[in-house]
């Protein structure tokens, strides 16, 4: 079984710009999570999706978007990238995203530069 | 506070154990996990918790749960260099829409031979 897929695995875009990533999970998930990784914040939740609906939201700004297909694959978008941007982006699957049981499953990451 | 606490960092000589230690702040938090990250990697799920249980032996990995002092801990037995990583505390925190995982910000963990 496929594990977790993250395109692109690199990127770099300069202030100003807009970016989406992408990811497709695990056959049969139908929870995407999507964190945001930083040396001096550590991991942060952004936002999660399930049967194509935003279930759950951090404390990201509005510039952070994203949406889930029928098919479960999620993108993200950064609008008006800022240099603080920069990052590792995470998504993460889970079979239903049960309330008391996430069992989250990852990706490797899109490392995002910001120049 | 808000945060899961973990120490930073942690060395170990191979072939000792190590204990990982953590801190978290749901006392309604119904899962506890340990992941793994690799250089270049995302996170890998290692082993998880109930809060209704003390602990869980999985082979080499040891998790204890104090619910009273809201404290969890990993411990490795046996440590190989190829245990090297980071290592984060994840705790499940309900809220009105669903459920988000909050991490601590990782103790890495360096294993000499």
């Amino acid at each position: 079984k496929a594990g977790v897929t993250q395109t692109p695995r690199y990127l770099i875009k300069t202030r100003g710009q807009q970016v989406t990533l992408s990811c497709s999970p695990i056959s049969g998930h139908r929870s995407v999570s999507w964190y945001q990784q930083t040396p001096g914040q550590g991991l942060q939740f952004l936002f999660e999706y399930f049967s194509e609906t935003q279930r759950n939201k951090g404390n990201f700004p509005g510039r952070f978007s994203g949406r889930q297909f029928s098919n479960s694959r999620s993108e993200m978008n950064v609008s008006t990238l800022e240099l603080g941007d920069s990052a590792l982006y995470l998504c993460a699957s889970s079979l239903a995203g049960s309330p008391t049981n996430e069992k989250l499953f990852f990706g490797s990451g899109t490392q995002l530069s910001v120049l | 506070g808000e945060d899961v606490e973990q120490s930073l960092f942690l060395s170990v000589r191979e072939g000792d154990s190590s204990v990982i230690n953590c801190t978290y702040t749901d006392s309604s938090s119904t899962y506890l996990y340990w992941y793994k990250q690799e250089p270049g990697a995302g996170l890998q799920l290692l082993t998880y918790i109930f809060s209704n249980m003390d602990m869980k032996q999985d082979q080499r990995l040891t998790v204890l749960l104090n619910k009273k002092d809201k404290h969890l801990s990993l411990r490795i037995a046996d440590t190989q260099t190829g245990d090297s990583a980071i290592y984060f505390c994840a705790e499940s925190r309900p809220n009105q829409a669903g459920t988000a995982l909050i991490f601590g910000k990782g103790t890495t963990l360096s294993v000499s031979s």
